[in-house]
């Protein structure tokens, strides 16, 4: 199993640039999510889906959208880059909202500098 | 609002001693609790967790203590590796249908294990 896949691992972005950041697992897990992590704030919750067709919003969720089509797959969208979004961004996955573990697997994360 | 602290950023501890990180939280809403090891360019990953209704949870040379009254959690790591050298991140949700079923972070603490 590959796990939690991220692409880009570098991004450099001008503002006003839209992009999109990919994540896929292949332990058909029901939850994925989104964090960003910036220093001193730890991970931030942006956008999370507990199945294929259904996302909600985390905590941070203004300047990003989310899709879930497949259950494998989780991008989060960039609509409009600005340089408040320079951050780490990590994918995560877990098997299921309702078991009794919320352990999530984490990707690699993309490094995302917006100039 | 910082609802889950991790108020010390960094600790160092010589090999073979405890090592002993903490972690408070506001929300008491929180019933679950997770610590994360995240080694530098890598992803978090799980470490240990300990649900409400213990007061105690041990894995090997980690383990978890919660104090529910004091809205505090610990990890103690005995004995003290150099490979344990890392940020820890401490890890909050909870659970039930009126929740986002989100996940707070706390900001981490570097720990520095010497040989």
């Amino acid at each position: 199993n590959a796990g939690v896949t991220q692409t880009p691992k570098f991004q450099v972005l001008k503002t006003g640039q839209s992009m999109t950041l990919q994540c896929a697992q292949d332990m058909n897990h029901e939850y994925m999510s989104w964090y960003r992590q910036d220093p001193g704030m730890g991970l931030r919750l942006i956008h999370y889906s507990v199945g294929a067709g259904i996302t909600d919003q985390g905590e941070v969720p203004n300047g990003y959208n989310v899709s879930r089509s497949t259950t494998e797959d989780f991008p989060l969208r960039l609509l409009s880059a600005a340089p408040s979004q320079t951050s780490v961004y990590f994918c995560a996955s877990s098997y299921s909202i309702g078991s009794p573990t919320y352990e999530q697997y984490f990707g690699p994360g993309t490094r995302l500098t917006v100039t | 609002d910082q609802q889950v602290k991790q108020n010390s950023p960094s600790l160092s501890v010589q090999e073979g001693r405890i090592s002993i990180l903490n972690c408070d939280y506001t929300n008491s809403m929180f019933d679950y609790f997770l610590w994360y090891k995240k080694y530098p360019a890598e992803g978090p990953t799980f470490l240990i967790s300990i649900s409400s209704i213990k007061d105690k949870n041990e894995d090997g040379r980690f383990t978890v203590f919660l104090n529910k009254s004091a809205k505090h959690l610990s990890l103690h790591i005995v004995p003290s590796q150099p490979g344990d050298s890392a940020v820890y991140f401490c890890a909050a949700s909870a659970s039930g249908f009126d929740n986002n079923n989100d996940m707070r972070f706390g900001a981490g603490t570097r720990l520095t294990v010497k040989p």
